[in-house]
């Protein structure tokens, strides 16, 4: 079964950057994009970007270029964000989700930036 | 940017009610729409897709309508796991935007 196992919650402190990852499992990784999502109780659901695994293309909605970065590693079969100089305002539950129909989600990772 | 503006906020629902959740996109999106649920805690999980597209294993009281600009999302008859949060997903042009959601709660 299709499964998105991403890390666990990360507390940093604000100017930093931190690297999530998510893992997949049960399909075959580079035939499916894989999309991050940033959910906060304010702003809803924002779309971060989405990269295609097999090619390593990415796109990014225009608000976080700069902010994150999108990368895979084929041989473990796991897509990562990273985030930089990181403020409060990055507080947030991060998602990763396969494919353009969003049909499978990470359980989400909880990240909190403060000093 | 294609806005999604989501209604209602918030719904109660007796059990064995129908009810209807709309999105309205700013421009004409041809379809490309999603909709979701979230439980509390929990990951979104895909009820319907292409605007009318039921995901499978999802039940058959929900269902999805619409074109153009205009959507939505039918629960046909409330049961007590349909609580939770829904909102919908435009994938028809860069960047992708979501609704802003709808709160659904049993009466």
């Amino acid at each position: 079964q299709v499964q998105l196992q991403q890390s666990g919650a990360e507390l940093v402190k604000p100017g930093t950057s931190v690297k999530l990852s998510c893992k997949a499992s049960g399909y075959t990784f580079t035939s499916n994009h894989m999309n991050w999502i940033k959910q906060t109780t304010g702003q809803g659901l924002e779309w971060i970007g989405i990269i295609n695994p097999g090619s390593g293309g990415t796109s990014y909605n225009v608000k976080f270029k700069g902010k994150a970065t999108l990368t895979v590693d084929k041989s473990s079969s796991t897509a990562f964000m990273q985030l930089s100089s990181l403020t409060p305002e990055d507080s947030a539950v991060y998602y990763c989700a396969r494919s353009r129909a969003f049909d499978y989600w990470g359980q989400g990772v909880m990240v909190t930036v403060s000093s | 940017d294609i806005q999604m503006t989501q209604s209602p906020a918030s719904l109660s629902a007796s059990l064995g009610e129908t009810i209807s959740i709309e999105c309205r996109a700013s421009e004409d999106i041809y379809s490309n729409l999603a909709w979701y649920q979230q439980k509390s805690g929990k990951s979104p999980q895909l009820l319907i897709y292409a605007a009318n597209r039921l995901q499978d294993g999802v039940p058959s009281r929900f269902s999805g309508s619409g074109s153009g600009t205009q959507y939505s999302l039918k629960i046909s008859g409330m049961q007590p796991e349909d609580e939770g949060d829904y909102f919908c997903l435009q994938g028809s042009k860069f960047p992708l935007t979501f609704g802003s959601g709808t709160k659904l709660e049993i009466k």
